[in-house]
């Protein structure tokens, strides 16, 4: 089957860095996508990985490993508005998207 | 990245009666769009695939006679939901992606979402 594990909620200090991981199993795989998601919003983009490594984006990385199935996003310098879901998303081999529940993250000052 | 608005955003509705959910993409022709639907706290659900001029893929479990959708024109898809009840009450969004090509084109952009409240 398919399956997409991320921790439910993470909590970090303004200023501060975080990492949120992510493991997935689909029947096949074509990249992966984070994409933040605020309260009552739809969610909006942030990377896209197909190849092995780190993909760097101002504040925001993304890195995967194909051969372990796993993904992170970190976020650094983190800002009150950073506040919101990360979701993880992995394309299987018919390009379709496979949603996990996010993670939710919280910043504190 | 492409635009895509939905509307109404917010819509009340008594049980029993249909509500229409309007997708638009503003800023390129989409042959595919993507209706979701999310509970509190859950996960994005795939509900359809919907596709210009064709009829559309339903996942399994979901309702097609239920979830009308209609793709008539390459920048408007519509979700009608038929004889609501407040089991339906929900999130619903809406997506445009490119198909085909590289993976990167798989990329979706997401409409706003509409909260579906039924009474």
């Amino acid at each position: 089957g398919q399956n997409i594990d991320q921790p439910t909620e993470m909590t970090a200090t303004e200023g501060a860095i975080v990492q949120i991981n992510c493991t997935y199993q689909t029947s096949g795989f074509n990249g992966l996508f984070w994409y933040q998601q605020h309260a009552g919003e739809a969610p909006t983009f942030l990377s896209y990985n197909v190849l092995d490594g780190l993909e760097e984006k101002g504040r925001f990385s993304s890195f995967l490993s194909r051969s372990k199935g796993y993904s992170y996003l970190l976020l650094k310098e983190l800002q009150m508005k950073d506040s919101a879901s990360y979701l993880c998303a992995p394309l299987d081999s018919n390009y379709q998207l496979i949603w996990g529940a996010g993670t939710k993250l919280i910043i504190k000052p | 990245g492409a635009v895509v608005s939905q509307h109404p955003s917010r819509v009340i509705c008594k049980s029993g009666t249909s509500v229409k959910i309007e997708c638009r993409s503003l800023d390129f022709q989409a042959t595919t769009m993507f209706w979701y639907r999310q509970f509190p706290k859950q996960s994005l659900m795939l509900m359809a695939t919907s596709n210009e001029g064709s009829k559309a893929t339903y996942e399994q479990g979901v309702e097609k006679d239920k979830f009308l959708i209609n793709h008539a024109s390459l920048t408007l898809s519509t979700l009608t939901v038929t004889s609501a009840h407040p089991e339906d009450s929900s999130f619903y969004i809406c997506s445009t992606g490119t198909s085909g090509g590289a993976p990167k084109g798989h990329e979706q952009f997401f409409g706003p979402g509409t909260r579906l409240t039924v009474l």
